[in-house]
């Protein structure tokens, strides 16, 4: 069964510093979908990245990177000098190819606080 | 601006009463989704619909039901049988039914039933 782990429950940082958030993943299947999304107060998600399973190479997006680990089952997400309107509640997710369910399993989300 | 609604934002029910909260998009998505969100929590799928008249249970669709009879639109409605019906409820789409794709999400709908 996929799984995704989001093992920091909270994290506070003041601002312009950089913070990194965690996202460990399981699954069986080979071919396998990962994706970040952002949930201000407001509730909404934001879709932020998607990443398959065949596509290692990291990236960056301004102040936003991702590093994509197969070898250790983790999906990070990285925030450079971070910002008061970062602070969102962040959610990790999966879905596989080979699924039954046309579902994705989201991890229980980070809460970050950039704090001024 | 293409996008998602949900309505109303906020509701409040008595227990015993069924609810519908109301989801319309209008980006072309083939695909809509239900999902629910308990305090600190992830999401967990209800129900999703990859075509108009067709859609399939999620992981938690015991005391749901919904509809799919135009593209747009993909109602739920929270009946008296569901448990514990308070939650966040967001409403989300997708181009196609695949898991490959991202899907886009609407406001949400704060329930909560007394």
């Amino acid at each position: 069964a996929q799984k995704v782990t989001q093992a920091q429950t909270e994290i506070s940082v003041v601002e312009k510093e950089d913070v990194t958030l965690d996202c460990v993943y399981e699954t069986r299947d080979t071919t396998y979908y990962l994706f970040w999304y952002k949930q201000p107060p407001s509730g909404e998600l934001v879709f932020l990245i998607r990443r398959n399973s065949f596509d290692e190479q990291n990236e960056i997006s301004g102040r936003y990177s991702w590093n994509f680990q197969k070898s250790t089952s983790s999906f990070n997400f990285t925030i450079t000098a971070s910002q008061v309107v970062d602070s969102a509640v962040y959610f990790c997710a999966l879905s596989e190819a080979a699924s039954n369910n046309n579902d994705m399993r989201f991890g229980a989300g980070t809460r970050l606080t950039v704090k001024p | 601006d293409g996008g998602i609604t949900q309505s109303p934002k906020y509701l409040f029910r008595k227990e015993g009463q069924n609810v519908t909260l109301s989801c319309e998009q209008n980006l072309n998505h083939d695909a809509m989704y239900w999902y629910r969100q308990d305090p600190g929590q992830g999401l967990r799928l209800i129900y999703y619909s990859q075509i108009v008249n067709d859609f399939q249970k999620g992981d938690i669709a015991e005391g749901y039901s919904v509809s799919r009879e135009k593209k747009e639109s993909f109602p739920l409605t929270v009946t008296s049988a569901q448990k514990n019906p308070t939650a966040f409820y967001l409403c989300a789409s997708s181009t196609r039914p695949s898991r490959a794709y991202e899907q886009y999400f609407g406001p949400g709908t704060r329930l909560t039933v007394t």
